[in-house]
């Protein structure tokens, strides 16, 4: 029920295109999400984040979706751009009256690569 | 602004040796959290502190300990190393356990 899964967990996409990363999750008590971009050698660094309280924000060329009564939510990233290839990983966080040992659930990963 | 600072970036330890990886925070974040990423796996909470003077196991807490030394110090250690603790390690720390995290550069371990 903690779980978050994150598909696909690679993506070739030609220069210019739309990227487009997918998470689901089951538990209800998850209340902000986060997504984050990894390049080789590096931490996870926080790209955007949602609440579920909208069902879209857009910073620049990434743009998350939220559907909360699917409990799906997506990045979208336009024009991309080869030096968006890197890993991206989605995350829900579990609302502060919910206890539990862990709550910042993280999705697998997906291996971005743009292709020029 | 260093934000998340882990020592070393790298380790190369034989099995039974033991060591600790060192984190801290200049952010004046109450949380703080010990993962380990491996290929596929994505990343595995391996324990966390919500506040100060507090620790908690997450996913895959076994062969590690922690210390949350003060607020902005969060140690990870390995008693005895073994080839299974192979990984990239990362220390991350946030306002309170419900907001995101932020991460430090990561330490690659190797136990050979």
């Amino acid at each position: 029920q903690q779980q978050v899964k994150q598909s696909p967990q690679s993506l070739i996409v030609q220069k210019g295109g739309i990227s487009i990363i997918n998470c689901a999750y089951e538990n209800t008590a998850f209340d902000y999400f986060p997504w984050y971009q990894q390049f080789p050698g590096k931490g996870p660094a926080l790209l955007i984040a949602i609440r579920p309280d909208v069902s879209e924000k857009k910073e620049g060329r990434f743009t998350i979706s939220f559907n909360k009564s699917a409990k799906q939510f997506s990045l979208h990233i336009m024009d991309s751009q080869p030096g968006d290839s890197a890993t991206y990983f989605c995350a829900a966080i579990v609302n502060p009256g919910y206890s539990s040992a862990s709550k910042i659930i993280f999705g697998s990963g997906t291996r971005l690569s743009i292709r020029p | 602004n260093a934000g998340v600072t882990q020592t070393p970036k790298f380790q190369v330890l034989k099995t039974g040796q033991s060591m600790t990886l060192q984190c801290a925070q200049d952010m004046n974040h109450n949380s703080m959290y010990w993962y380990r990423q491996d290929p596929g796996m994505g990343l595995r909470l391996i324990y966390y502190s919500a506040s100060e003077g507090t620790t908690d196991k997450g996913e895959v807490p076994n062969g590690y300990n922690v210390s949350r030394l003060n607020k902005r110090e969060f140690s990870l250690r390995l008693e005895s190393a073994a080839p299974s603790q192979t990984s990239v390690y990362f220390c991350a720390s946030s306002v309170d356990s419900d907001t995101e995290a932020f991460f430090g550069q990561g330490t690659r371990l190797t136990v050979v």
